[in-house]
């Protein structure tokens, strides 16, 4: 069973504080993203990774950075959080489209709020 | 730009009825196709996928989806749901020369009354 398992549920934090939101999988998976999630806007990517220290932005990378050291991890920086990035935070993984099909699987999820 | 519409946002059905989800996206060429399930409190989870073959595709809990090519469309269906299947649907595509981005509707909210 693949597992995709993100640091924290719940993360409480002050604006302009430097916010890492970590993400783990143990399938061995080469792609990995960040997704936001917010109410009627349905998910939408920041950014992801396809392989160890590359990285892509998605569709909305303003005010995130990323970091992908090993390829069981992907972590998304907010340099200076800010209240318009309070948001659920999905992390996904997968196996290239051509390999694996390409099918994402999904944390938990981290519930940031910034004050 | 790629898109992925969801037309119904909020739907609220009786147990027992009937349950049709559309959705539509904006690419032409080779597609994969997704619907994910998001149940209270629950991470993202897979329902069923197409990549070729069978138009029709079964998934889990009863759940099937018809792809459309003429309509590029992927629209999920139930033909009696149940109260546990109260949560948000998202459909999501996957262009198969773009690499490994998805893109996802906006999901629809699906409450069932018992």
């Amino acid at each position: 069973d693949v597992k995709v398992t993100q640091s924290s549920r719940y993360l409480v934090k002050r604006t302009g504080e430097k916010v890492f939101l970590e993400c783990v999988q143990d399938m061995d998976h080469e792609n990995m993203f960040w997704y936001r999630q917010d109410p009627g806007l349905g998910l939408r990517l920041i950014y992801f990774s396809y392989d160890v220290k590359m990285k892509e932005k998605g569709d909305i990378p303003e005010g995130y950075s990323v970091s992908r050291e090993k390829k069981e991890r992907f972590s998304l920086i907010l340099e200076s959080a800010s209240t318009n990035q309070t948001s659920m935070y999905l992390c996904a993984s997968s196996r290239p489209g051509t390999s694996g099909r390409g099918e994402q699987y999904f944390g938990p999820g981290t519930r940031l709020t910034v004050t | 730009a790629q898109s992925v519409s969801q037309h119904n946002h909020h739907v609220i059905l009786s147990e027992a009825a009937s349950l049709e989800l559309g959705c539509n996206y904006s690419y032409g060429g080779t597609v994969n196709l997704f619907w994910y399930v998001q149940y209270p409190g629950q991470h993202l989870q897979l329902l069923l996928k197409y990549f070729s073959g069978d138009p029709l595709v079964k998934g889990i809990k009863g759940f099937e989806a018809e792809f459309i090519k003429s309509k590029f469309s992927f629209n999920l269906r139930k033909p009696s749901v149940q109260w546990s299947d109260t949560a948000e649907y998202f459909c999501a595509v996957r262009p198969q020369n773009t690499g490994n981005q998805f893109y996802f509707g906006t999901g629809t909210s699906l409450t069932v009354i018992p």
